[in-house]
């Protein structure tokens, strides 16, 4: 069935350095890739996104990129910062699933002053 | 995503007991999903709604129930037949169906068996 692989678990990082979150998809017919932050006990709140038919996409210091030959996505978050530190989730959809998005496993991003 | 609320905040569940968990969006939004997260994993899917009076089922759709009656509410219910119903349950809502749309995520409950 659809999946979503998300690497790595957990991240830790000092703060101004840079961090990348990798997750790859196995139906190749998903076409959009949103990215969410979770902090503990929050609710998921979306950072940032990207479409099939742009290869990257940037937010200051956010940016995503896709690859869709390798069904591979990331996150780059540059000059990080302690309030950076939350789990972040990749995620892929369908358009024609009824906006149906399989979520990636999570990964756990510390980052120390 | 503060249209969207969710209750209660918490709750707690005794054996052989069905519990309704709330949904509520006044952001005017066609779909509505539900979520389970369970600890060190991600979102799946329990059951989604593209349209009042219309649901489909997720990925883990077994022991729960939807009802969608009216736009702005998607009530799920924990049944007893959910023999592992601890977990933190998620709404989210998209303005339309489709890949593409933003989901908007509620603040969550918490369930918890007693």
């Amino acid at each position: 069935g659809e999946n979503v692989e998300q690497h790595p678990s957990t991240l830790s990082v000092q703060e101004g350095d840079s961090a990348v979150i990798k997750c790859t998809y196995s139906d190749s017919a998903s076409n959009y890739f949103p990215w969410y932050k979770q902090e503990l006990g929050k609710r998921p709140q979306l950072i940032i996104d990207i479409r099939s038919n742009v290869g990257e996409k940037k937010d200051q210091r956010i940016a995503v990129t896709l690859n869709k030959t390798a069904k591979h996505f990331s996150l780059h978050i540059t000059e990080t910062q302690p309030e950076d530190s939350a789990v972040y989730f990749c995620a892929a959809g369908v358009n024609n699933q009824g906006g149906k998005l399989i979520f990636g496993q999570g990964t756990e991003l510390s980052v120390k002053p | 995503d503060g249209g969207i609320t969710q209750s209660p905040k918490y709750l707690f569940r005794k054996e052989g007991q069905n519990v309704t968990l709330s949904c509520e969006q006044n952001l005017n939004h066609d779909a509505m999903y539900w979520y389970r997260q369970d600890p060190g994993q991600g979102l799946r899917l329990i059951y989604y709604s593209q349209i009042v009076n219309d649901f489909q089922k997720g990925d883990i759709a077994e022991g729960y129930s939807v009802s969608r009656e009216k736009k702005e509410s998607f009530p799920l219910t924990v049944t007893s037949a959910q023999k592992n119903p601890t977990a933190f349950y998620l709404c989210a809502s998209s303005a339309r169906t489709g890949a593409g749309e933003t989901q908007y995520f509620g603040p969550g409950t918490r369930l918890l068996v007693l």
